[in-house]
């Protein structure tokens, strides 16, 4: 695998469930993001996280639960969604975070549709 | 409050060569970055700009002008694979990139 991976890239969750969004990078960074983008909307940056530690939480509502266990993982835990939480939830590394033009790198997407 | 312009959508015939706009109104600026997004695929690195003045990477070019807030990435003899969204990001003074929403750009034959 190269790159940074997503899985599973499409999820249909109920309002009541608990499901996980995983994100793998293999590219050596220690800068590792959360994303959620919906049609005709910015990118909405909801969590980052430096060596491993949480550096931003961008007011993101508690029913989503960032995980980084190591430097190459990073999670997202969700449950008891809202309809309105349906939309493409995109991971990225960079090599750092901060300074610097460190361009981040992309994994294809977990389409999230919640009913 | 933190904005990112860009026109929602554009057409241009293949062999062309257009000129997506992104102005920006952020606090602090540490950097603008371009990057392209086909449809259901993840957004790809295009280019950086943090010094005024134009970058060229092949078909690609992107200008900055920081005392205007204006950016422009212009793409020559365009092709259909060039039909894609593309998105301005500035980063802030806190290091934060701030998103515009993107322009999709559709390439006619």
């Amino acid at each position: 695998e190269t790159g940074v991976t997503q899985t599973p890239r499409h999820l249909v969750m109920g309002m009541t469930n608990k499901k996980s969004l995983k994100c793998e990078q293999h590219l050596g960074h220690n800068a590792m993001y959360w994303y959620k983008q919906s049609a005709k909307k910015p990118l909405e940056l909801m969590f980052v996280y430096s060596l491993e530690e949480r550096v931003e939480n961008n007011s993101v509502p508690s029913r989503f639960s960032p995980e980084c266990p190591n430097s190459s993982h990073l999670f997202l835990h969700l449950h008891t969604l809202q309809p309105e939480d349906s939309a493409l939830y995109l991971c990225a590394s960079s090599q750092a975070y901060g300074t610097g033009g460190y361009e981040q790198y992309f994994g294809p997407g977990t389409r999230l549709t919640v009913t | 409050g933190q904005n990112i312009d860009q026109p929602t959508e554009m057409t241009a015939t293949e062999g062309a060569i257009v000129q997506i706009n992104c102005t920006y109104q952020t606090s602090g600026f540490n950097g603008l970055f371009w990057y392209q997004q086909h449809a259901g695929e993840a957004p790809t690195f295009l280019s950086y700009n943090v010094l005024d003045g134009l970058e060229e990477k092949g078909r690609f070019s992107s200008f900055l002008s920081r005392s205007k807030g204006y950016s422009y990435l212009l793409l020559k003899e365009l092709q259909m694979k060039d039909s894609a969204s593309y998105l301005c990001a500035v980063r802030d003074s806190n290091y934060q990139l701030i998103w515009g929403a993107g322009t999709k750009l559709i390439i006619k034959p």
